[in-house]
């Protein structure tokens, strides 16, 4: 079974600050890792995701993230939070082995602050 | 350009009724997926279908439903609501393994 662990349900960061989101999987393949955001009263879209090749991937806004299979983490950082990242950030997780679904970490509420 | 929806976007409803929420995708995915977002508890997934005639029990399926009669829509059946099931609830469909998967706006239901 997988699951995702998501340190830290809430973070602030001020407006030009590292932003630092973490994420830790547990799974008995390797995985593919996803990180989804989303805003107040709407549904989740995709930041960026790792499946195989390079570990550092890039997503959109500004967001990357690096896979660490020692560390069994996927970390997501920015280097500098602006005020329209706030936002809730999920971690998710799939097996690479079959099947197709989806396992959510339970958010980290992201605030960013002048 | 293709799209997923959920209908109704709110329900209120009262104990014991039954509810069927809506999702339709026009991306022609096979995947289909509906969860429920509750505080603390990020998303759970309810059930899932790979194709037409194919369900599947997620982690938090007791009360739950679906039914795949078609690529287009997965409709979620509370068979009879309770007030443990007032939650968001979010229909989402992806192409396959490792792909990006879209989501719905979601469906706020209140059970009083």
């Amino acid at each position: 079974a997988q699951s995702v662990t998501q340190l830290g349900s809430h973070v602030s960061v001020s407006e030009g600050a590292l932003v630092l989101l973490r994420c830790n999987y547990s799974s008995s393949v390797p995985p593919y890792l996803f990180w989804y955001v989303q805003y107040p009263n709407q549904g989740l879209q995709l930041l960026l995701k790792y499946t195989t090749g390079a570990t550092l991937v890039k997503g959109i806004n500004g967001f990357e993230a690096e896979f660490k299979k020692s560390e069994t983490s996927f970390h997501l950082t920015k280097p500098s939070a602006h005020m329209s990242d706030a936002a809730e950030y999920f971690c998710a997780v799939s097996e690479t082995g079959g099947g197709n679904k989806l396992t959510f970490g339970t958010g980290t509420q992201l605030k960013v602050e002048l | 350009d293709a799209e997923i929806t959920q209908s109704p976007r709110h329900k209120i409803t009262e104990t014991g009724r039954q509810v069927t929420l809506a999702c339709h995708q026009t991306w022609n995915h096979n995947n289909m997926f509906w969860y429920r977002q509750d505080l603390g508890h990020g998303l759970r997934l309810i059930h899932y279908s790979y194709g037409v005639q194919d369900t599947n029990k997620g982690e938090v399926s007791d009360g739950y439903s679906v039914s795949r009669s078609n690529t287009e829509d997965l409709p979620l059946t509370l068979e009879s609501a309770a007030s443990s099931q007032t939650s968001v609830y979010f229909c989402a469909s992806m192409k396959g393994a490792g792909t990006e998967a879209f989501f719905g706006q979601g469906t706020r239901l209140t059970v009083v």
